[in-house]
């Protein structure tokens, strides 16, 4: 298994809603990641896991939250969003974080709109 | 600041020519470079990868070509189909330990028409 899985892939929520974003791969991959992608812009790195620890959070408003039940999924939790964080939300798996020359796989994504 | 330029932005084809896309970047230190396919809507998918070594890498009508010492890499379509219609995303990655950081491109959206 070759795929990085992602759920919903449309989800339109309203600003007060709570919703999750769901990741899941069966590489054996231990470093997964959640990326930010508007229309025509290049994706924006939001979190990094490695071996299910946080390792990375690019600053990313707390109204977003990253969850890593097991080496083999990724949640990214939402709450109270604006309707600027309307995107893309790309999910992405490597074998080791820590080495440059894996390669990151990527999910087909999540289509968030915020009303 | 670490930069991937892309061009052109965009190109228009008709089904069954070639094209050469473009990547300018000014990461440094290197590790490797890839080419990404991204779909509309989709996530990206993988074309080729290189490293410093490498100079050229093929994955069917794609060819890939980096040159080191300019920081220049190309990406070749041959015998366009309908098909390649996506935007290629150009990825430089840092060699240094601890980074997870890759440097995207803002990516050439190529339309196929026939």
């Amino acid at each position: 298994d070759t795929e990085v899985t992602q759920t919903p892939k449309h989800l339109v929520m309203g600003m007060t809603n709570k919703k999750s974003l769901k990741c899941e791969q069966h590489m054996g991959h231990r470093a997964m990641y959640w990326y930010k992608q508007k229309a025509k812009k290049p994706p924006e790195l939001m979190f990094v896991y490695s071996y299910e620890k946080l390792s990375i959070n690019e600053s990313v408003p707390s109204r977003f939250s990253p969850e890593c039940p097991n080496s083999s999924l990724l949640n990214l939790h939402l709450h109270a969003l604006q309707p600027e964080d309307s995107a893309l939300y790309l999910c992405a798996s490597s074998q080791d974080a820590v080495s440059l020359v894996d390669e990151q796989f990527f999910g087909p994504g999540t289509r968030l709109t915020v009303l | 600041k670490n930069q991937v330029e892309q061009s052109p932005q965009s190109l228009i084809i008709l089904e069954g020519k070639n094209c050469t896309l473009q990547c300018n970047y000014t990461v440094s230190p290197f590790s490797n470079l890839r080419w990404y396919k991204q779909d509309t809507g989709r996530g990206p998918v993988s074309l080729t990868i290189m490293t410093f070594s490498e100079n050229t890498k093929s994955n069917g009508r794609y060819t890939a070509t980096l040159d080191a010492d300019t920081k220049q890499s190309s990406l070749h379509i041959t015998a366009s189909q309908l098909s390649d219609s996506a935007s290629y995303i150009c990825v430089v990655s840092l060699e240094r330990s601890n980074d997870y950081k890759l440097s995207f491109g803002a990516g050439t959206t190529v339309t196929v028409r026939a």
